[in-house]
């Protein structure tokens, strides 16, 4: 079954640190697709990235960074020297071909706090 | 760059009463979703919707939930009788043909119920 894991509830750290969010996913799909929104306390939900299952190319994107590991299920959120406008939660979610509407999956989300 | 929108951005209302939640996709965009997500939790899928058929819907969205698109704009969830636990975010999202698995979302409804 469709499944996506975001073990960390909530981390803080403190502004400059680096900070990797994990995700763990499942799936019955070879083909499927992998996104990390941002959701600020605004509420809205902010796209970061999309990722395919056959492009396993880890990607970087200014301070932030993601690695995609099919063989551990696996696709992690790196923030480089964090800020406090990182503040807020994130999400994973996974969507598949299988799934002819290719509804999205969502983790549970991981609270960031960045402190000054 | 075109976006989806969504009104109204807060609603509240009292238990019982229908709710119309509102959404206008993208134009060119052919598939149309929403999904739920209570305060402090995930953001669960609701429904999906093509062609002016439902496609899929998940286990929350039971008879009182429908969807319609009235026009050639708009895409609507409509809740029959409110319930104290329908008070969440409702996101709508649309994705356009050939290109289902991105699905570009709408800043979402804040809905409480009294």
């Amino acid at each position: 079954a469709q499944k996506v894991t975001q073990a960390q509830t909530e981390i803080s750290v403190v502004e400059k640190e680096d900070v990797t969010l994990d995700c763990v996913y499942e799936t019955r799909d070879t083909t499927y697709y992998l996104f990390w929104y941002k959701q600020p306390p605004s509420g809205e939900l902010v796209f970061l990235i999309r990722r395919n299952s056959f492009d396993e190319q880890n990607e970087i994107s200014g301070r932030y960074s993601w690695n995609f590991q099919k063989s551990t299920s696996s696709f992690n959120f790196t923030i480089t020297a964090s800020q406090v406008v990182d503040s807020a939660v994130y999400f994973c979610a996974l969507s598949e071909a299988y799934s002819g509407t290719y509804k999205y999956i969502f983790g549970t989300g991981t609270r960031l706090k960045v402190l000054a | 760059e075109p976006e989806v929108t969504q009104t109204p951005s807060h609603q509240v209302t009292q238990m019982g009463q229908e709710v119309i939640l509102r959404c206008v996709p993208i134009s060119n965009h052919l598939y149309f979703y929403w999904y739920r997500q209570i305060l402090g939790q995930k953001v669960e899928f609701l429904v999906s919707f093509y062609n002016n058929e439902i496609s899929e819907k998940s286990e929350i969205f039971d008879d009182q939930f429908s969807v319609e698109r009235p026009d050639g704009s708009n895409f609507t969830l409509k809740i029959r009788s409110t319930k104290l636990e329908d008070s969440a975010m409702y996101f709508c999202a649309s994705s356009e043909a050939g290109r289902l698995e991105t699905q570009y979302f709408g800043p979402g409804t804040r809905l409480l119920v009294l």
